[in-house]
């Protein structure tokens, strides 16, 4: 079974839209959790850490549950600018673990 | 502030041809990381170096080894290329291991024909 799994997508989405990503963790232990951003060719960049709380950082938000071991990124008022592909990563104690991606796509 | 620094850019290998991906990081970080990125399977974790004079293996180490050269620089070698190999290889550093942001290399891409 993988770590991580992510839906790879592709999520098209007009301008101005919400859209949500969701990514299953399979270790229950695991320890942190975070958001990478990835446009094509590039590296990834860290987007957001996301607490057990929850966090919000302007019109991205992002969510722990642990009780279904998922985490979750939401994108309120989609830009042009936000097409990119998302990953998620956890720490399960020895290592981070990267989910295969999705692709958001944000149509004019 | 470079950041962190891959060399080269790309490569093209024949079977079996050794070579050796170069990293460095000028951001004092202690840590630093070697993965690789194809298709459908995601970034994956080859080997790391938690700290200056360790280095252990990732989840993908087979047909690989790395060097710790000293704080900043963390090298890649493939001694025997082969097609299985070809892949965007990026390499990571962060302030400790496991913990906070990775901040990663541009990327290498590697073709073995």
């Amino acid at each position: 079974r993988k770590e991580v799994e992510q839906d790879p997508g592709p999520f098209n989405v007009p301008e101005g839209a919400t859209v949500a990503f969701n990514c299953t963790y399979s270790n229950s232990a695991s320890q942190s959790f975070f958001w990478y951003r990835q446009d094509c060719r590039k590296e990834p960049k860290l987007l957001m850490s996301v607490y057990s709380s929850g966090n919000e950082d302007g019109r991205f938000t992002a969510q722990l549950n642990r009780a279904s071991q998922y985490i979750s990124l939401l994108i309120r008022d989609s830009k042009l600018s936000d097409s990119a592909t998302y990953l998620c990563v956890v720490n399960p104690g020895n290592q981070f673990y990267f989910g295969t991606g999705t692709s958001l796509t944000v149509i004019p | 502030n470079a950041g962190v620094t891959q060399t080269p850019k790309f490569q093209v290998l024949k079977t079996g041809q050794s070579m050796t991906l170069q990293c460095a990081q000028d951001m004092n970080h202690n840590s630093m990381y070697w993965y690789r990125q194809d298709p459908g399977m995601g970034l994956r974790l080859i080997y790391y170096s938690a700290s200056e004079g360790t280095t252990d293996k990732g989840e993908v180490p087979n047909g690989y080894n790395v060097s710790r050269l000293n704080k900043r620089e963390f090298s890649l070698r493939l001694e025997s290329a082969a097609p299985s190999q070809t892949s965007v290889y990026f390499c990571a550093s962060s302030e400790a291991h496991l913990f906070g942001e990775q901040f990663f290399g541009p990327g290498t891409r590697l073709t073995v024909l």
